[in-house]
């Protein structure tokens, strides 16, 4: 039972590099999530999707795109990665949308970016 | 604009005592309210929810009370054991609406 699987787990990427992680979930969910973990912040939602082709913006997007490939898969990619993008990324998946929506999340054992 | 935030950075209790943890929120839309729990290197997991139209819900040794008037919650933890020694986010959103707002955390540590 995988549930939410992220990778990498690790990375380190130097200013101005981009990369994608990436995250799928094995419990046919409708709805993804990507947070971030930031020291004294919480968890913040960068982007969501509520069902497979769409994607909204959170409460903090600048600086990073998703795509909702399928059902299963939700990536998030830094074009050009900032020191302050260094952070500790969680996915996170629901299995009800819109007006059935409890915030109840699954989440991913998360993914530590550095960038220098 | 923090709308929802546990001002208690850090929580320590003796084993088989009560553990509160406390949570504010400001934005009166909310309406449904939610504490997870993290361990190091983990992922958070769902503890626990109560929604509005509710002042209490309990599940085992974990209850949330919802104050509404003072948009105030807490989780009791009793009796509190080594395994609940974690970091607890609270977090709010409208029912319904798919942006979960979390708090800072609270980390509490449970003295054998």
């Amino acid at each position: 039972n995988a549930g939410v699987t992220q990778t990498p787990k690790f990375q380190v990427l130097k200013t101005g590099q981009s990369m994608t992680l990436q995250c799928a979930q094995d419990m046919n969910h409708n709805s993804m999530y990507w947070y971030r973990q930031d020291p004294g912040m919480g968890l913040r939602l960068i982007y969501y999707s509520a069902s497979e082709g769409t994607t909204d913006k959170g409460e903090v997007p600048n600086g990073y795109n998703v795509s909702r490939l399928n059902k299963r898969e939700f990536s998030l990619r830094l074009e050009s990665a900032a020191p302050s993008q260094t952070s500790v990324y969680f996915c996170a998946s629901s299995p009800t949308s819109g007006s059935a929506n409890t915030g109840e999340l699954f989440f991913g054992e998360g993914s530590r970016l550095t960038v220098l | 604009d923090q709308q929802v935030k546990q001002n208690s950075p850090s929580l320590s209790v003796q084993e088989g005592r009560i553990s509160i943890l406390n949570c504010d929120y400001t934005n009166s839309m909310f309406d449904y309210f939610l504490w997870y729990k993290k361990y190091p290197a983990e992922g958070p997991t769902f503890l626990i929810s109560i929604s509005s139209i509710k002042d209490k819900n309990e599940d085992g040794r974990f209850t949330v009370f919802l104050n509404k008037s003072a948009k105030h919650l807490s989780l009791h933890i009793v009796p509190s054991q080594p395994g609940d020694s974690a970091v607890y986010f609270c977090a709010a959103s409208n029912f319904g609406n798919e942006k979960l707002t979390f708090g800072t955390g609270t980390r509490l540590t449970i003295i054998p």
